[in-house]
């Protein structure tokens, strides 16, 4: 079963505008993943940010995260023909920190 | 860069036969993950060993999937026998964990393509 869901599920962009992708999930977290999936690839890590954090920045990526709310976003600044790819949100286990539950992701592809 | 290796990296078999994919993850880690993935879907893990004990199987269909990591390093995952549910792409993963309760980035393989037919 998956725990986070990815909205939306599918987005396209011109090259240079933001992009913004949202995760949403049902229980309580000790802290939620972003991955990064070029096609037919491994997945790399993003950024992850703890429970009891709210805001975390790495390069032109910016995470929020709102634990009242059950939910994530991942923006990605001045986007770049690179950047097109399948984008998930990983949540652990509250019980299990070292297990994470994949949305089923949102796939980002950059117009040039 | 240290990365994890996965072979083969694609696979075609026949329903009813045996196959078996094999992981060597990053040296010093000690969680492995085998995860398969279909297609427009995120990865579902199927098992999960800490050094060479197995912490989760829960999703692993064991009827006719088996995973091992012997002496706490590489691994295998073999398939026997062959459905074309099987379908999938397998990614192997590892990361350093070892300490409960927190959480480790997990670094991944490229990922074995299987296609039953």
């Amino acid at each position: 079963s998956q725990q986070g869901e990815e909205d939306p599920q599918a987005l396209s962009i011109q090259e240079g505008e933001n992009a913004t992708m949202n995760c949403s999930y049902k229980t309580s977290i000790n802290n939620l993943q972003w991955y990064r999936q070029n096609s037919g690839r491994g997945l790399v890590h993003l950024i992850l940010i703890r429970s009891n954090e709210r805001e975390k920045h790495s390069g032109r990526l910016r995470v929020t995260l709102d634990t009242s709310k059950k939910s994530s976003s991942l923006l990605i600044t001045a986007s770049r023909a690179a950047d097109t790819a399948s984008y998930f949100c990983a949540t652990d286990a509250y019980s299990s920190a070292s297990k994470i539950i994949f949305g089923s992701g949102t796939r980002l592809s950059i117009r040039p | 860069e240290a990365e994890v290796a996965q072979s083969p990296r694609y696979k075609i078999t026949e329903k009813s036969q045996a196959v078996a994919f094999w992981c060597d993850p990053i040296s010093g880690h000690a969680t492995l993950y085998w995860y398969r993935q279909i297609l427009g879907q995120g990865p579902e893990l199927l098992v999960q060993f800490q050094d060479e004990s197995v912490v989760d199987d829960s999703q692993l269909p064991k009827d006719r999937f088996s995973a091992e990591r012997l002496k706490g390093v590489d691994s295998t995952l073999k398939i026997q026998p062959a459905e074309l549910g099987d379908s999938a792409m397998y990614l192997c993963a590892s990361s350093l964990g070892g300490k409960p309760g927190l959480a480790y980035e997990q670094f991944f393989g490229p990922g074995t393509r299987l296609t039953v037919l």
